[in-house]
């Protein structure tokens, strides 16, 4: 089955830049996802269409993709911005979806 | 304002099937699908399928194939995903998501999810 590849973690401190990556063999035909989830929260989508934002975002979230890989960064990183961040795609077929296993940004 | 509702925590013994409720209000419930999407204790996202609410037409995941079925009630702007034959690993919390897929906007809204405990 269809996997995404997402580092376990990443930590970065305050004001500086955190990238996180995933990969993918159809994310260059298939659009990426992401999403921030906070403990006992329900996931909050914070990029589509690989780059979009949806409104209410702040900007200091971008999106981009580079062939199999895309990339979730996050300038100016603040306290708040501690979570989980999953990217989520659907296989080449475009029926069947599925979420990378998340990563863990720590706020140091 | 948009807003998806589930049903309550339900505690379920190994073996038996469980339904739970999406409720949607606040949009046109036919112009959007709906995505279940499940998070077992201190594990990630897992996706479970899709429900088209217009037609009613489904995608599963191939891990869930057999054992769960997704349906809708236009009626009362309701989807429901039931899970049959269920183990200790299918506890978990189980989320509904919208989604205009042919839009590829994402699942911008969540249900506040439904805790399913699984055991004896």
């Amino acid at each position: 089955s269809y996997e995404l590849t997402q580092p376990p973690s990443v930590s970065v401190s305050p004001g500086q830049t955190a990238r996180i990556t995933c990969s993918g063999d159809a994310l260059p035909k298939q659009y990426a996802y992401w999403y921030q989830q906070k403990p006992g929260q329900a996931p909050v989508l914070v990029i589509y269409k690989d780059s979009e934002r949806p409104s209410g975002i702040p900007e200091r979230f971008s999106g981009s993709s580079s062939g199999t890989t895309v990339t979730l960064t996050i300038s100016g990183v603040q306290a708040e911005d501690e979570a989980d961040y999953y990217c989520q795609s659907a296989d080449s077929s475009g029926t069947s979806w599925v979420f990378g296993g998340g990563t863990k940004l720590t706020v140091l | 304002q948009v807003q998806l509702v589930q049903s309550g925590a339900e505690v379920k013994k190994p073996g038996a099937s469980v339904k739970v409720s999406c409720k949607a209000s606040g949009y046109t419930f036919t112009s959007y699908y709906m995505h279940w999407v499940r998070q077992a204790p201190g594990q990630g996202l897992e996706w479970m399928g899709i429900i088209n609410p217009s037609g009613g037409s489904t995608s599963y995941a191939q891990k869930f194939q057999g054992r769960v079925t997704m349906t809708r009630d236009t009626s009362t702007s309701t989807v429901y995903m039931e899970l049959s034959s269920l183990r200790s690993e299918d506890t978990a919390v189980y989320y509904c998501a919208r989604d205009l897929v042919p839009a590829a906007k994402g699942q911008d809204y969540w249900g506040q999810g439904t805790l399913v405990t699984v055991s004896s």
